[in-house]
């Protein structure tokens, strides 16, 4: 149990679909991350949010829209993805965006695009 | 660029001690981390270094070097659970300022009866 939650676990989805992430960290932090882990790949930060407001976009396709209400939730929108986007997403999140802090992560989607 | 490089793979039996390495190449450095993930699970972590030399927590110990642009994890006492990948990360910034995360590839270590 690491406080950080995401749903669905497992994701199977057709090019044409439209489908969401969901990511809820319960450590009262305030910074969180969506990241994609591809087989033999590092891990790939996507989007940085931090106290709400996105703080980084690592030149993720527009087809990855992520939206963040409030410092507990953040979500990843998918549509019109590529059999390529199958991997796994983590969502991470930290006390704050700034040096030193430990990422806690989530236990991840595993997507597939069909 | 910025990159980090790490062994893809490392084995050893139970009890002995294991060194994995990680060089990196950064825009700005505010630190080193390491993570664990076992198959099918998230990514935890271990430890974070930003100034030189040794911590130490527990079995595990994690070294840097900035001046090499160089850090290694040190795994102590090899227990069958230890079996899992390694991830070394880096905090470096971009040119807007911002911080960026960057993972190495991984290394997976084989822990053998």
């Amino acid at each position: 149990e690491t406080g950080v939650t995401q749903t669905p676990r497992h994701l199977v989805m057709g090019m044409t679909n439209k489908k969401s992430l969901k990511c809820e960290q319960h450590l009262g932090h305030n910074a969180m991350y969506w990241y994609k882990q591809s087989a033999k790949k590092p891990l790939e930060l996507m989007f940085v949010y931090n106290f709400k407001e996105q703080t980084e976009n690592n030149s993720v396709p527009s087809r990855f829209s992520p939206e963040c209400p409030n410092s507990s939730h953040l979500f990843l929108h998918l549509h019109t993805l590529q059999p390529e986007d199958s991997a796994l997403y983590l969502c991470a999140s930290s006390q704050q965006s700034g040096e030193g802090e430990t990422q806690y992560f989530g236990p991840g989607t595993r997507l597939l695009v069909l | 660029g910025q990159s980090l490089e790490q062994p893809s793979e490392v084995t050893a039996v139970e009890g002995a001690i294991v060194q994995i390495n990680c060089t990196y190449q950064t825009s700005g450095f505010y630190g080193l981390s390491w993570y664990q993930q076992h198959d099918g699970g998230a990514p935890t972590f271990l430890s974070y270094n930003a100034l030189d030399g040794l911590e130490e927590t527990g079995r595990f110990s994690s070294f840097l070097s900035r001046s090499d642009s160089y850090g290694y994890l040190l795994l102590q006492e090899l227990q069958m659970k230890d079996s899992a990948s390694y991830f070394c990360a880096v905090r470096g910034s971009t040119t807007s300022g911002t911080y960026k995360y960057i993972f190495g590839t991984g290394t997976r270590l084989k822990v053998l009866a």
